[in-house]
Formats: C-alpha cells, sequence, structure tokens
C-alpha cells in the first residue's frame, strides 16, 4: 500500500538544539497532519496544514505545508527532554476515508 | 473524561486462536478506525468505519475482521492469528473522517499482541 516515507528514520540531538525532520510522497495530499507520540502512549495531533505553503506554528514547533503538495516538514526549535518520542506526519487526500501515516521519525534528546 | 479504550493491552497467545480487541470510544464520533504499529512501518490503517454498519479496507486488512453495530464500539477480530500479526495496535476515533476537513483523531492507549 500508499506510505509516506520519513527523514530522519531516528536522531539524537543535545537539548536546546533545533530539529528539523520531513515527510515526502510520490502523490498529492490535500491536507498534512503531524502527530506525537509518547513513550507507551497514542499518538497526539500536534499540527494541521490545509493548503500548500502554509506555515503554522504550535509554541516551538513549526510546520509547513511543501508547495508540490507532496511533503511536509516540521521543525522544533530549542528542544527540551520532553521533545523525546516519534514523530508522525498524515496525509489526507479528498473523496477517501483512507488515511495514510508516514514511517515516523523517533527523536532521542540528550540532556 | 473523553477517551478512547482498549482491552487488553497486552495478549499473547497462540496461532489460530481466535481474539478479539474491543475499542470503545465515548464522544459520539462517527469515524473509527485500527491500525498496527511496526518498527520502521509507522503506523498503517487495518480497517475503517465512517458509521454504524459501515467500514471499510485499510491498507493491511488481510487477516483482520471489524463490525460496527453500535456507534461507541468497534472492534477487532482476528479469526485465525499468526506470528506476523505480532504488533502494537491502536484504535483511534475522530467526529467525522474524509474529505478535506481535518477533524482531530484521538487514539487510543494501545494493544501490544504477541503471537506464538
Amino acid at each position: 500500500g500508499q506510505q509516506l516515507n520519513q527523514s530522519p528514520q531516528s536522531m539524537f540531538i543535545q537539548e536546546g538544539e533545533d530539529v528539523s525532520m520531513n515527510c515526502t510522497s510520490s502523490s498529492i495530499f490535500n491536507t498534512w497532519l503531524w502527530y506525537k507520540q509518547d513513550p507507551g502512549e497514542g499518538p497526539v495531533l500536534l499540527i494541521a496544514l490545509y493548503k500548500a505553503g502554509e506555515l503554522t506554528s504550535n509554541g516551538r514547533l513549526t510546520a509547513q505545508f511543501g508547495i508540490t503538495r507532496k511533503d511536509s516538514f516540521l521543525n522544533i526549535s530549542a528542544s527540551i527532554p520532553s521533545d523525546v518520542g516519534i514523530y508522525f506526519c498524515r496525509g489526507t487526500t479528498s473523496g477517501t476515508y483512507k488515511y495514510i501515516f508516514g514511517t515516523g521519525t523517533r527523536l532521542k534528546v540528550l540532556a | 473524561e473523553a477517551q478512547v479504550t482498549q482491552n487488553p493491552r497486552y495478549l499473547i497467545t497462540v496461532t489460530g486462536k481466535k481474539l478479539t480487541v474491543t475499542c470503545s470510544q465515548n464522544m459520539n464520533h462517527e469515524y473509527m478506525s485500527w491500525y498496527r504499529q511496526d518498527p520502521g512501518l509507522g503506523l498503517r490503517q487495518i480497517y475503517y468505519s465512517m458509521n454504524v454498519e459501515v467500514t471499510d479496507k485499510g491498507d493491511v486488512p488481510e487477516g483482520y475482521k471489524v463490525s460496527r453495530k453500535e456507534k461507541r464500539n468497534f472492534p477487532l477480530i482476528l479469526e485465525s492469528p499468526s506470528p506476523n500479526q505480532t504488533s502494537l495496535y491502536f484504535c483511534a476515533s475522530s467526529l467525522r473522517g474524509g474529505g478535506t476537513a481535518t477533524y482531530e483523531q484521538y487514539f487510543g492507549p494501545g494493544t501490544r499482541l504477541t503471537v506464538t
């Protein structure tokens, strides 16, 4: 089935560093969403993007909807230990109820 | 408290022994979905339901069944489990599904299934 590729697959960073990750697809999407999964929990929605080129922030998080509509980016500024977890992107196209999630980026923060 | 509950949280079973993982939500959501999470593969959708008595296949439906007889419940059934169904399973619900308007999905705490 269709999948979204996330990069990097995992990353170790020092506390206070900025983080960048992306999600790419061969298909066009109408919306992009970013979720975070804390260890032992289900994913929680962070940011939703609705049109190409859109840049949206949520605290230290900033996400962008790629202009080709085939990719999206998530940045975390000044990382802190509670940023640890797995970050997933999700793409949605109109006319379908099927949801496609990315392969995930596992983030580990070293204090 | 608004939530999605799953039971059991952990299950170890043997090949071929039928099992059901229950999922219930108390938010009157129309859309419910099951996912499996495997290392390096992310979350993959198994089945989804747009409303009562309306279900459809996700990307990896083989070996699974679902039913939606009531709005709040969406059980996942493994008629004859096999070792390749060992995984972490999540149920999720949202007010509605599909379209360009995005309704936030609320995820359950997960069920870790091991099939030996």
